[in-house]
């Protein structure tokens, strides 16, 4: 049972433009939400993150929405730079998950920014 | 740099044999998770650890068992090793109870 789906595998954008990669999940219990990035070789680093009370966080490129109602959410980069392309991987948790709060990842989109 | 330390970065072995993991958590932290990818797939938890305890336990085969130690270090033990068991496994931790996880750069087990 995957909780979390990331339904395109990959994305291929022009430098300067925006990337758009979606995740949906399935679980109502998530109130915490990751984007890591991993480069091949390297282990996933984290990114961003949007707690459920918010529809919205950004920093600097990188913008996360959350559509709660529609158990959605979506990372927005914005100017899409070559050095952005890697894997990316959607992650939730549950905040009050009992004594492990671990986090749940998606299958991840490798995002390819064409120069 | 995560901080995350983990040993070996790779490792090939054979079928029906046994491998041991080893991670160091970034220094002071006291949780420690360890999760599996395999090809095409996502980050599958296995099992995570806090202050030496065990706290929950995922997708993780009977074959397999992890501990942590009182340096708060962590081993992931493989037995009986099968192909489908080829993957990069991850170690990564956390300070509070909350918040992000810091990744180690993985290893790699080939099964042959």
């Amino acid at each position: 049972d995957q909780q979390v789906k990331q339904n395109s595998p990959s994305l291929s954008v022009q430098e300067g433009r925006i990337s758009i990669l979606n995740c949906d999940y399935t679980n109502s219990m998530f109130d915490y939400f990751l984007w890591y990035k991993k480069y091949p070789a390297e282990g996933p680093t984290f990114l961003i993150s949007i707690s459920s009370i918010k529809d919205k966080n950004e920093d600097g490129r990188f913008t996360v929405f959350l559509n709660k109602s529609a158990k959605h959410l979506s990372l927005h980069i914005v100017p899409s730079q070559p050095g952005d392309s890697a894997v990316y991987f959607c992650a939730a948790s549950e905040s009050y998950g009992g004594a492990t709060n671990k986090l749940i990842f998606g299958t991840g989109t490798l995002l390819a920014v064409q120069p | 740099d995560s901080g995350v330390t983990q040993t070996p970065k790779h490792l090939i072995t054979a079928t029906g044999q046994r491998v041991t993991l080893r991670c160091s958590p970034r220094s002071g932290d006291l949780s420690v998770y360890w999760y599996q990818q395999s090809l095409d797939q996502g980050l599958q938890f296995l099992i995570h650890y806090y202050n030496g305890e065990e706290r929950a336990k995922g997708n993780i085969l009977e074959r397999f068992s992890a501990q942590q130690f009182p340096d708060l270090h962590s081993e992931l033990n493989l037995s009986s090793l099968e192909l489908g068991d080829s993957a990069l496994y991850f170690c990564a931790s956390r300070g509070g109870g909350f918040g992000e996880l810091f990744f180690g750069e993985g290893s790699r087990l080939t099964v042959l």
